[in-house]
């Protein structure tokens, strides 16, 4: 079976401190490991997609890279609109569609 | 916004009610699902269609009724619900034209059962 384990729960920064959360998973052959952002009472929006180990991809103060076994989330210089909660997925050989979340590391960025 | 539309975006019902939850999608997507999101666990998945065609459900309790009239439509009928049954309900969809697609969310409706 899959399974997603993000880490901290929850981080705090100040406005300007980078930092890096962790999405670290097992997975029967891995199709896709994907990033989401969700603001609170809305829908995960989509950030990135990640197909194999030591793809990296970027969008404004964010880069994603992948390895055999994690995933990280670099923010550099966050600023208080990156306050969210980000959540990691993966999509595995044997679960067609499935994704397999994790419960999300919330990020506050405070001014 | 997604593409990914969800009415009622609130819905408060008892225990004996019947209600729907509906989705649309303007993507031009043919895979469509639904998710269960609680407090503190991961998103749950709970119904997959593709091309309209039911592919999965993941061991969902029948007071959960999916319908899927066509690619950019899908319902989820609810009735004699449970108050653990709360919870924000979300749906997405996907291109369903290749093996790594991206599922695409809506807002979601937050449900709470009295």
């Amino acid at each position: 079976e899959d399974q997603v384990t993000q880490s901290p729960e929850a981080l705090r920064l100040q406005e300007g401190e980078s930092s890096s959360l962790n999405c670290s998973y097992t997975v029967s052959g891995l199709r896709g490991l994907f990033w989401y952002r969700q603001d609170p009472g809305k829908g995960p929006e989509f950030l990135f997609t990640l197909y194999s180990a030591g793809e990296e991809k970027e969008k404004e103060r964010l880069k994603a890279t992948l390895t055999k076994k994690e995933s990280f989330l670099h923010i550099t210089a966050p600023k208080p609109e990156d306050s969210a909660t980000y959540l990691c997925a993966v999509q595995g050989d044997f679960g067609n569609e499935k994704l397999t979340f994790g419960t999300g590391t919330r990020l506050t960025i405070i001014p | 916004e997604t593409g990914v539309t969800q009415t009622p975006r609130h819905l408060v019902m008892g225990m004996t009610n019947k209600k729907s939850l509906k989705c649309e999608q303007h993507l031009g997507h043919n895979a469509m699902y639904w998710y269960k999101q609680s407090a503190k666990k991961p998103l749950e998945l709970m119904f997959v269609y593709n091309f309209k065609e039911q592919t999965e459900n993941n061991s969902v309790p029948s007071r959960f009724s999916p319908e899927c009239p066509n690619s950019s439509h899908l319902f989820l009928h609810l009735h004699t619900l449970q108050p653990e049954d709360s919870a924000l309900y979300l749906c997405a969809s996907s291109p369903g034209t290749s093996n790594t697609d991206t599922q695409y969310f809506g807002p979601g409706t937050r449900l709470t059962v009295l």
